[in-house]
């Protein structure tokens, strides 16, 4: 079963738009969720991330979005810039998982020029 | 935010063979983890690695296939024992302070078993 779904494979967006990652759960017990940027042969970068207590974090051109009624967050990058094509993993942790973090399946990105 | 080592980047190995991943972090570190990324898939953790006792193994992984050391508090080994094709995947280690600070991942080690 899995906890943490990220529903669409792949997004292309322009340069300087805005885009737009989903990510959905199911485990009502988590209490922090995380986004992460993966380029091919390195290791995922941590973004951003927020506490369920909070609905909204931004930082520079990244938001996250948390809608726990919903068990759905959303990663909100703008504008949307060339380097930012890579594979986006949101996790998630808390409740009996603890610290330990479960992520969600990625969302490849290309950013046209 | 740390900075790890993982040795090697990639090895391709014959089935039947052990494959011994280091992880080097540049300052001491609590937790300590292990994933799996096969082919296509998302990360899946196979341990955490716990300094001075054993590793605690998650559903699906056992110690037999995937012994982990953890001598310290800076450095651990994951061992990918009597491979098989289905072994084939990168394997990263991590290191976390949550929940603030995230956790940093090593660049990963691409497997693969022929």
């Amino acid at each position: 079963d899995q906890q943490v779904k990220q529903n669409s494979p792949s997004l292309s967006v322009q340069e300087g738009r805005i885009s737009i990652l989903n990510c959905d759960y199911t485990n009502s017990m988590f209490d922090y969720f995380l986004w992460y940027k993966k380029y091919p042969a390195e290791g995922p970068t941590f973004l951003i991330s927020i506490s369920s207590i909070k609905d909204k974090n931004e930082d520079g051109r990244f938001t996250v979005f948390l809608n726990k009624s919903a068990k759905h967050l959303s990663l909100h990058i703008v504008p949307s810039q060339p380097g930012d094509s890579a594979v986006y993993f949101c996790a998630a942790s808390g409740g009996a998982a603890g610290n330990k973090l479960t992520f969600g399946g990625g969302t490849r990105v290309l950013v046209k020029p | 935010s740390a900075v790890i080592s993982q040795k090697p980047s990639r090895d391709i190995c014959q089935r039947g063979t052990s494959l011994t991943i280091q992880c080097q972090v540049d300052s001491q570190v609590t937790m300590m983890f292990w994933y799996r990324q096969q082919p296509g898939q998302s990360l899946t953790l196979i341990a955490t690695a716990n300094q001075g006792s054993e590793a605690t193994y998650e559903s699906g992984f056992v110690i037999d296939k995937f012994p982990i050391s953890r001598p310290n508090l800076t450095f651990s080994t994951l061992t990918v024992s009597n491979m098989s094709p289905e072994d084939s995947s990168i394997y990263l280690c991590s290191v976390g302070r949550p929940p603030n600070y995230g956790y940093t991942f090593g660049s990963g080690t691409r497997l693969t078993v022929v």
